[in-house]
């Protein structure tokens, strides 16, 4: 979803569901792209990461997906634990640049 | 895995005054670091990509006179927030990318809040 003003876009799920949380990116050029978690008070952490000459790739129960064709990044949780409960970030990389973009950010909240 | 430590992880100052921030990396060498800043509920916006022996690279709209970086070695760089203001309050966050590892990774901080009066 759309970041509006001050307004994280929220995805509340139940302990055990699978989450979903996507990620629109901007530049069609980009060609690696970072998931991150980041919870309060604390710098991001790597979650898992994909390049663009694939459209999925697997990690402990994450799971990303990347459609090129519109531009759309996806990370997905299996299981999903209150430990799970933070802001996601997607990060894209553009070819033969070394920064990187953040996305605007989905808050999980994971209830039990 | 790489570590990345910030210091200080929290500070308060006076408006007027100067604020250093140090971001080092613990177990690897990075040539390029990079500061961003975040507001609360907000993303992580790049402020500059500093480069060791050099002059750090400033994104459009940053200051670099108020902003001043310096990376004189392979483990730390810092930020000096000067002439701190009220709106200068928020979440610095370092990152640093592993020079021997030749990949894109980068690894963050835990971040130093800083709030001006």
């Amino acid at each position: 979803g759309e970041n509006v003003g001050l307004h994280l876009p929220t995805l509340s799920v139940q302990e055990g569901d699978n989450s979903i949380i996507n990620c629109a990116y901007s530049n069609s050029a980009s060609d690696y792209f970072i998931w991150y978690k980041q919870e309060s008070g604390k710098g991001p952490q790597f979650i898992i990461d994909i390049r663009s000459n694939m459209d999925k790739r697997q990690g402990q129960r994450v799971t990303v997906l990347l459609n090129k064709t519109v531009k759309h990044l996806s990370l997905q949780i299996a299981a999903t634990q209150p430990g799970d409960s933070a802001v996601y970030f997607c990060a894209e990389m553009g070819p033969g640049y070394s920064t990187l973009t953040f996305g605007k950010g989905t808050m999980l909240l994971v209830s039990p | 895995g790489a570590v990345v430590s910030q210091h200080p992880s929290r500070v308060i100052c006076k408006s007027g005054t100067s604020v250093k921030i140090e971001c080092r990396s613990l177990d690897f060498q990075a040539t390029t670091m990079f500061w961003y800043r975040q507001f609360p509920k907000q993303s992580l916006m790049l402020m500059a990509t500093s480069n060791e022996g050099s002059k750090a690279t400033y994104e459009q709209g940053v200051e670099k006179d108020k902003f001043l970086i310096n990376h004189a070695s392979l483990t730390l760089s810092t930020l000096t927030v000067t002439s701190a203001h009220p709106e200068d309050s928020s979440f610095y966050i370092c990152s640093a990318r592993d020079a021997a590892g030749g990949g894109d990774t980068q690894y963050f901080g835990p971040g130093t809040r800083l709030t001006v009066l």
